[in-house]
C-alpha cells in the first residue's frame, strides 16, 4: 500500500533551525490530512492537520502545507527544538470512500540537535 | 487530560492461543479504532467501530478478529488462534465525530506469539 508515502526515512536539524518533513500521496480522493508524532514506547500522538479545502495551517510552532496539485504536503517546525526529536508520520483519510480510517507513511525520524 | 488507555502493556502468547487485547477510550468519544504496526511496516487500520457495530474493516481484519464493547468503557479486540505474523504493536484509537476530526491513540499492546 503505498498511497502515503514518506521518502526520507530520516532527518537531522539543529536546535533553532528549521525542519521540513515531507509527505506525497496517490489518492486524489484523500480529503484530510493529519501529522502525527511518535515516541518509542508510545502511540502516536497527533499534532496537526488540514482539510483539503485549505492550502496552510498553522499552530504555534508548527504549519502544514498542502499542495493539492502535486498531492504533496509538508510540515514545517520552526525553530526546531531537541524534545522534537521524534517519528513523524503523516497520515490522510478520505470521507467519501473510507469514512475516518487514517492511511498512513512509512514515518520520518526527526532529530533535532543541540 | 484525558486519554486513551490500553492494556496490557506487552502480551506474549503461545500461537494457535487466544488473546484479548483491551482498550478504554476516551469518555465522550464515539469512533474506535484498532490499528497495529509490525516491526519496521507502517501503522495499518484494522477496524473501526461506531454504535456498537463495525463501520469499516480492513483485508487484515479476517474471521480471526473481533471486537466488542462489553460496557460503557472498555472496548477490546480478540485475536481467536494468533499465528506468528500477529505479532505487533496494537493501537487503539478514539475520536469524537467520524470526519475531519484527529484520531487519539493508546500507548499501544505490543503483542508477540511464539
Amino acid at each position: 500500500d503505498q498511497q502515503v508515502k514518506q521518502n526520507s526515512p530520516s532527518l537531522s536539524v539543529q536546535e533553532g533551525r528549521i525542519s521540513i518533513l515531507n509527505c506525497d500521496y496517490t489518492n486524489s480522493m484523500f480529503d484530510y490530512f493529519l501529522w502525527y508524532k511518535k515516541y518509542p514506547a508510545e502511540g502516536p500522538t497527533f499534532l496537526i492537520s488540514i482539510s483539503s479545502i485549505k492550502d496552510k495551517n498553522e499552530d504555534g510552532r508548527f504549519t502544514v502545507f498542502l499542495n493539492k496539485s502535486a498531492k504533496h504536503l509538508s510540515l514545517h517546525i520552526v525553530p526546531s527544538q531537541p524534545g522534537d526529536s521524534a517519528v513523524y508520520f503523516c497520515a490522510a483519510s478520505a470521507r467519501e470512500t473510507s469514512g475516518s480510517r487514517l492511511t498512513f507513511g512509512e514515518g520520518t525520524q526527526l532529530t533535532v540537535n543541540p | 487530560e484525558p486519554e486513551v488507555t490500553q492494556t496490557p502493556s506487552h502480551q506474549v502468547t503461545q500461537m494457535g492461543q487466544e488473546v484479548i487485547l483491551r482498550c478504554v477510550p476516551i469518555s465522550n468519544h464515539l469512533y474506535f479504532y484498532w490499528y497495529r504496526q509490525i516491526l519496521g511496516q507502517k501503522v495499518e487500520f484494522l477496524v473501526s467501530f461506531y454504535n456498537n457495530e463495525i463501520s469499516e474493516k480492513s483485508e487484515i481484519f479476517d474471521d480471526q478478529f473481533s471486537v466488542e464493547r462489553p460496557d460503557g468503557s472498555n472496548f477490546t479486540l480478540k485475536i481467536r488462534s494468533t499465528k506468528l505474523e500477529d505479532s505487533a504493536m496494537y493501537f487503539c484509537a478514539s475520536s469524537k465525530t467520524e470526519v475531519n476530526t484527529e484520531a487519539f491513540f493508546g500507548q499501544g499492546t505490543r503483542l508477540t506469539v511464539v
